[in-house]
């Protein structure tokens, strides 16, 4: 069964970062591309970020670029989102995803349960 | 504003086929294909359509996609009300070089 367990959200102040996490367990890990994907409360599916499978290919949306940097670590079946700068319009629930194969622009078939970000003084 | 542009609801009654709709441009929808999510309060979304047609083993042959051109179609026949929930339509943007998702649609089941 795969699974993805997203970690690190909380409350920061603006101006300051965060690292989230997303641990992956039930397929192999090195072999797909994954994603960064994050709803506002009431709000709909707004993409962040992807990784191919080798790290090869990292992609950004246009309001986080400069700001956040996605990675893995494939011998720890992990991925990371490195969090810069945070605006209060980054608040929101943040979703780890798999594609269903290692391009970034295969379709997302699962995702996590997600990890809350809170941007506020 | 969402790259794709969804109705902001759509409602139906049991057993009604209700249609979705999802348009887009060029750059993603006229050159990749279409996957369909359905998410329900307080969960995660789910994979129910990918590659515009194509239907994982788990979800109910009720649901179905389609594609023409710039714009795709979910639809719902023998509507249940456990199908009441959010949807959204996703495409691979070949200009933003990122995943875009439609604004989404709440479907009520009267």
């Amino acid at each position: 069964e795969v699974q993805l367990v997203e970690s690190g959200g909380g409350l920061v102040q603006p101006g300051r970062s965060l690292r989230l996490s997303c641990e992956a367990s039930g397929f192999t890990f090195e072999d797909y591309a994954m994603h960064w994907v994050r709803q506002s409360p009431g709000t709909g599916l707004e993409w962040v970020s992807s990784i191919s499978w080798n790290s090869g290919s990292k992609t950004y949306a246009d309001f986080v670029k400069g700001r956040f940097t996605i990675s893995r670590d494939n011998t720890k079946n992990s991925l990371y989102l490195q969090m810069n700068s945070l605006r209060a319009e980054d608040t929101a629930l943040y979703y780890c995803a798999k594609s269903f194969l290692g391009g970034s622009y295969y379709a997302i078939d699962y995702w996590g349960q997600g990890t809350l970000v809170t941007v506020s003084s | 504003q969402p790259v794709l542009t969804q109705p902001p609801s759509a409602s139906g009654t049991p057993g009604q086929r209700v249609t979705i709709s999802c348009s887009g441009s060029s750059s993603n929808i006229g050159r990749n294909t279409v996957n369909w999510y359905q998410q329900f309060p307080g969960t995660a979304p789910k994979l129910l359509i990918y590659t515009n047609n194509q239907r994982p083993s788990e979800v109910p042959d009720r649901f179905s996609g389609s594609m023409s051109g710039t714009s795709a179609s979910l639809a719902i026949s023998g509507l249940q009300s456990e199908d009441e929930a959010d949807y959204y339509c996703a495409a691979w943007d070949d200009s933003l070089n990122g995943w875009v998702f439609g604004g989404g649609t709440k479907l009520t089941v009267l």
